[in-house]
């Protein structure tokens, strides 16, 4: 079975922190694909990153940037010089071989403070 | 606007009342999804449609809910008999064909949030 589990329920930082979010995930896919949802206050779940399972290349995408590792089934994902806008909820999903749905984690709110 | 939009975007219903929840995707998108979520949870999936097709549905989604997609456009959420368990957002996405465009990039609406007394 498709698990995703986000350890970190809350985090609270000062604006310009760097704040890492933490994710692994359970799955007896070989094929499968990893993101990054948004979801702030107004409620809609905005798309961030993804990243293939065959694809360990860590990325830096602007102030974003993701560690995956799959010897340890870990998504790791960073927001580097954080904003007081990045307050949000952080939800980290995980996509089987047919991408029919994604089974998401249950969250991390992140607190940014001025 | 061109995204997705859910109306309404909040209901109060008395337990044993149907409620309809409608969404309309972006226009150019033939996957439609439906999840719930609830406080203090990840969304969950409940069903999709491609085109007017419902493909998948969760065991989430018991009898007393039906899903619909008439002619591929909107999709309407209906539950009957609510039950105070089905107090929730329920979220609405669209996206694309699968792989190789954009796996797994879906297209949320604000939600629909539904308090049932």
């Amino acid at each position: 079975a498709q698990k995703v589990t986000q350890a970190q329920t809350e985090i609270s930082v000062v604006e310009k922190e760097d704040v890492t979010l933490d994710c692994v995930y359970e799955t007896r896919d070989t094929t499968y694909y990893l993101f990054w949802y948004k979801q702030p206050p107004s409620g809609e779940l905005v798309f961030l990153i993804r990243r293939n399972s065959f694809d360990e290349q860590n990325e830096i995408s602007g102030r974003y940037s993701w560690n995956f590792q799959k010897s340890t089934s870990s998504f790791n994902f960073t927001i580097t010089a954080s904003q007081v806008v990045d307050s949000a909820v952080y939800f980290c999903a995980l996509s089987e071989t047919g991408f029919q749905k994604l089974v998401f984690g249950t969250g991390t709110r992140l607190l940014v403070s001025p | 606007d061109t995204g997705v939009s859910q109306n309404p975007r909040h209901k109060i219903t008395k337990r044993g009342q149907n409620v309809t929840f409608r969404c309309d995707p972006i226009s150019e998108h033939n996957r439609l999804y439906w999840y719930r979520q609830t406080l203090g949870q990840g969304p969950e999936f409940l069903t999709y449609f491609q085109n007017e097709a419902q493909l998948e549905k969760s065991r989430l989604l018991s009898d007393r809910f039906s899903a619909e997609r008439p002619k591929g456009s909107f999709s309407t959420l209906e539950i009957q008999r609510t039950e105070q368990g089905d107090s929730a957002m329920y979220l609405c996405a669209s996206s694309f064909p699968q792989a190789p465009i954009n796996p797994g990039e879906l297209f949320f609406g604000e939600g629909s949030r539904l308090t049932v007394l």
